[in-house]
């Protein structure tokens, strides 16, 4: 059961567009959420993250949304440039009190591109 | 260096070797984590340690041995594997474990088994 579900495996854009990312999830006790860029043969980077006390947190030409009643939240790049082309990976942390850790929890990603 | 090193990158073993994989991270972290990404699938957690002591364990058949002999070096041994557990092997560290510390990712090593 996949509990952080991104739908849309790729998306194209064209440069200087907005890039919208989105990603659902079905545990309600997620508190966390994080956005991941990958490029290949390299690992994930960290891009943006939001509390789950947050609707949205800026940085830059980034913009994440969170909608808890949906279990929504989308990635929003603008504008977009040929550098933002990657996978992006939402992530999802869920605080397990048993042992005082967390398990971070991946989405399947979205492959963006940006059209010159 | 810097940042999470992984070594090797590219690794194909067949089902009857041991081979280790190695993981450095030079950012004075005390978490290390273990991952696994397959083919169209989301990077799932393989094993969590927090100060050397591991903390997490989701699962992982026995084949996979981990072990963190310093809070800076996570190894990942690998004996009698299956064709499944082809997959890219990424390790992460985080400065510690709470909702915002994010963790790091080195390169990966991309695993072959035949």
């Amino acid at each position: 059961d996949q509990q952080v579900k991104q739908n849309s495996p790729s998306l194209s854009v064209q440069e200087g567009r907005i890039s919208i990312l989105n990603c659902d999830y079905t545990n309600s006790m997620f508190d966390y959420f994080l956005w991941y860029k990958k490029y290949p043969a390299e690992g994930p980077t960290f891009l943006i993250s939001i509390s789950s006390i947050k609707d949205k947190n800026e940085d830059g030409r980034f913009t994440v949304f969170l909608n808890k009643s949906a279990k929504h939240l989308s990635l929003h790049i603008v504008p977009s440039q040929p550098g933002d082309s990657a996978v992006y990976f939402c992530a999802a942390k869920s605080f397990i009190s048993n042992f005082g850790n967390e398990k971070l929890t991946f989405g399947t990603g979205t492959r963006l591109t940006i059209i010159p | 260096e810097t940042g999470v090193t992984q070594t090797p990158r590219h690794l194909v073993m067949g089902m009857t070797n041991k081979k280790s994989l190695k993981c450095e991270q030079h950012l004075g972290h005390n978490a290390m984590y273990w991952y696994k990404q397959s083919a169209k699938k989301p990077l799932e957690l393989m094993f969590v340690y927090n100060f050397k002591e591991q903390t997490e364990n989701n699962s992982v058949p026995s084949r996979f041995s981990p072990e963190c002999p310093n809070s800076s070096h996570l190894f990942l041994h690998l004996h009698t594997l299956q064709p499944e557990d082809s997959a890219l092997y990424l390790c992460a560290s985080s400065q510690d474990q709470g909702p915002s510390y994010e963790q790091y990712f080195g390169p990966g090593t991309r695993l072959t088994v035949t």
